[in-house]
């Protein structure tokens, strides 16, 4: 069965750090999506993807990068970690814009 | 500022009874709605969808009803059940790149 999983799923790491957060997704899909989730926020956009070599910022981009070398692949990565990004991390993918998102199960991750 | 709000953090209801979820928009150019529904330590799912020339989608025990004119939806489930019990997410895409957006979320209880 097609799906989407992440890696890590769990992760504690320091301020200052950089952390990378896989995701992979086995559907061919050509959009990916990344989003945190935080008491109070609900799900808020971070980076998304429409297909290899494109990438946007969505609602809460500062701090993070991803890049698009394949279809299957959208890493997350947080170039200095700071404590406020600590959150939990979903990537979706979809088979066409505005179509239905298939989450990954998460990534929680802590900066201490 | 929030395109998406979901005013109700939580909601309480009955086993058997209804459950009516609210959710309201502020971006005219959204044309596409969707429910999610999240367990704990899980990633959401999808539940249901409507587009904006309907305005009432239906798949079983659950029913999306749009209301254009007052930037307005609701998910109504009955008769709700316990495996109703999670976090339920309104989102909304439409406009010029058509990312989704999502609310806060509502808590669902379905009590015994």
């Amino acid at each position: 069965d097609a799906e989407i999983t992440q890696s890590p799923r769990h992760k504690i790491t320091e301020t200052g750090r950089q952390v990378t957060l896989a995701c992979h997704q086995t559907w061919n899909h050509n959009n990916m999506f990344w989003y945190r989730q935080d008491l109070g926020h609900g799900l808020r956009l971070i980076h998304y993807s429409y297909g290899v070599q494109d990438t946007n910022k969505g609602e809460v981009s500062d701090g993070y990068s991803v890049s698009r070398s394949n279809t299957e692949d959208l890493p997350l990565t947080l170039e200095s970690a700071a404590s406020s990004q600590t959150s939990v991390y979903f990537c979706a993918s979809s088979g066409r814009v505005s179509g239905e998102l298939f989450f990954g199960e998460g990534s929680r991750l802590t900066v201490l | 500022d929030q395109q998406v709000k979901q005013n109700s953090p939580s909601l309480s209801v009955q086993e058997g009874r209804i459950s009516i979820l609210n959710c309201d928009y502020t971006n005219s150019m959204f044309d596409y709605f969707l429910w999610y529904k999240k367990y704990p330590a899980e990633g959401p799912t999808f539940l249901i969808s409507i587009s904006s020339i309907k305005d009432k989608n239906e798949d079983g025990r659950f029913t999306v009803f749009l209301n254009k004119s007052a930037k307005h939806l609701s998910l109504h489930i009955v008769p709700s059940q316990p495996g109703d019990s999670a976090v339920y997410f309104c989102a909304a895409s439409g406009g010029r790149d058509d990312k989704i957006i999502f609310g806060k979320g509502t808590r669902l209880h379905i009590l015994p």
